[in-house]
């Protein structure tokens, strides 16, 4: 049964700093793994989409890296701003068929200005 | 497009009422989604349809919980009689690329049951 952990559950930072956010699942059979953002009371935005056949994906300060033998992801973050302040949630796609996504119960991040 | 829709968008009930949760997916998606969102239990898949057809509902937690998807454009679910415990975040997501699979996700609704 795919397992995903994320840590750390929360985050808090000044702006400005680079942060690294953390996922690792446990079945590395993935198709693909995904980044989503969630605001408060609001529903998830996808941030980044990684196939299983590649290594990261980068989209404005963001940067997601997947090591699917190792069962891990990170979501790269450069110079945070306030409005990056949200929770971050890592799902991952296992193969077989099914469309059921797994997800991580996410990071809560928090950049002060 | 307007995205996904979901209604209510809150809902607050007796134990023991019925409740319902309406989804209207993105058009042309063929799989659509019910997950709910607790925070002791995280985001759970309760059930799939694609093309209108249960797919997986491995999820759902009982026989009080049903869902249905009459048509490609509206899909329910419903929980009859509701129990404090189901008080959670259900969201509504839709998908149509088959080869990513990425899914769009409605606001949810929030469901109070007291």
């Amino acid at each position: 049964k795919q397992e995903v952990t994320q840590i750390p559950a929360a985050l808090s930072v000044p702006e400005g700093e680079n942060l690294v956010l953390n996922c690792s699942f446990t079945d590395s059979a993935i198709y693909n793994l995904q980044w989503f953002r969630q605001d408060p009371g609001k529903g998830l935005t996808s941030l980044l989409l990684i196939q299983s056949s590649q290594r990261e994906q980068t989209s404005g300060r963001l940067n997601a890296s997947l090591d699917k033998s190792s069962g891990r992801s990170t979501l790269y973050i450069a110079a945070s701003q306030p409005g990056d302040s949200a929770t971050y949630l890592c799902a991952v796609l296992t193969q077989g068929g099914s469309e059921k996504l797994v997800f991580g119960k996410g990071t809560k991040l928090t950049v002060n200005p | 497009d307007a995205g996904v829709i979901q209604s209510p968008r809150h809902e607050v009930t007796e134990m023991g009422q019925e409740v319902t949760l309406r989804c209207k997916p993105i058009s042309g998606h063929n799989s659509l989604f019910w997950y709910r969102q607790t925070m002791m239990r995280g985001l759970e898949l309760l059930i799939y349809f694609n093309n209108n057809v249960p797919i997986d509902d491995s999820g759902m937690p009982e026989d009080r919980f049903s869902a249905k998807m009459p048509n490609a454009s509206f899909s329910t679910l419903k929980i009859q009689p509701s129990e404090p415990r189901d008080s959670a975040v259900y969201f509504c997501a839709s998908s149509w690329d088959r080869s990513s699979y990425e899914q769009y996700f409605g606001p949810g609704t929030r469901l109070t049951v007291t």
